[in-house]
């Protein structure tokens, strides 16, 4: 099993672009999340979602986009790229009857310039 | 809402002593669980030990160990014999055992150092 994929693993955007990180998990589970890692503030919650169709906002969700029409795939757009979306960027997901694991992607690191 | 405290940004151990890394949270909740997390240089996130608030018994995985206090609301974690390997960020994490609740949340992390 690959686990959970994201792609790309690192990227360079000017003010103003827009960019689709791209999720993929093969485990079949429900829950997949996307967070926001900046250096000695953790790992922040932008957008989770708890199956096929259905999304929600977590704790830093200005300035993105999710979606989630299969229970693969969970892409997180960056519209109108700023500096302050600077940041690595890391997928997870886990399944139903959450035993606390969440198994992470790579992680995707994102400059704005 | 739950908040996860690291008061640590950094420790350092010399290898084959034992660390400890401090961890409290804040929540209104008897029922939860809690997590450490171990993310090494190569970023991917690793989940460490896991111990639910409802079990007094303390969580163990060979040299991790937590010592939980529920009323204080403190997890530690200890790592015995540490090996040049444990060197990582490691994450504190709550959880809600409420049901269509599946997130976590995260303290900012301690920078564990192994020292030969």
């Amino acid at each position: 099993n690959a686990g959970v994929t994201q792609t790309p693993k690192f990227r360079i955007l000017k003010i103003g672009q827009s960019m689709t990180l791209q999720c993929t998990q093969d485990m079949n589970h429900n829950y997949m999340y996307w967070y926001r890692q900046d250096p000695g503030m953790g790992l922040k919650l932008i957008y989770y979602s708890v199956g096929a169709g259905i999304t929600d906002k977590g704790e830093v969700p200005n300035g993105y986009n999710v979606s989630r029409s299969t229970t693969e795939d969970f892409p997180l757009r960056l519209e109108l790229a700023a500096p302050s979306q600077t940041s690595v960027y890391f997928c997870a997901s886990t399944g139903q009857g959450f035993t606390g694991e969440l198994f992470f992607g790579e992680g995707s690191r994102l400059t704005v310039l | 809402a739950q908040t996860v405290t690291q008061s640590q940004p950094e420790m350092s151990v010399q290898e084959a002593e034992t660390v400890t890394l401090s961890c409290t949270y804040d929540t209104s909740e008897s029922d939860y669980y809690l997590f450490w997390y171990k993310q090494p240089p190569s970023r991917q996130m690793i989940l460490v030990i896991r111990q639910e608030a409802y079990k007094q018994q303390n969580a163990t995985e060979n040299r991790f160990s937590v010592n939980f206090q529920k009323a204080a609301k403190s997890f530690s974690l200890k790592i015995s014999d540490s090996q040049l390997g444990d060197a990582a960020m490691y994450f504190c994490a709550y959880r809600s055992a409420r049901g269509g609740s599946e997130k976590l949340v995260f303290g900012k992390g301690t920078k564990l150092t192994v020292n030969p």
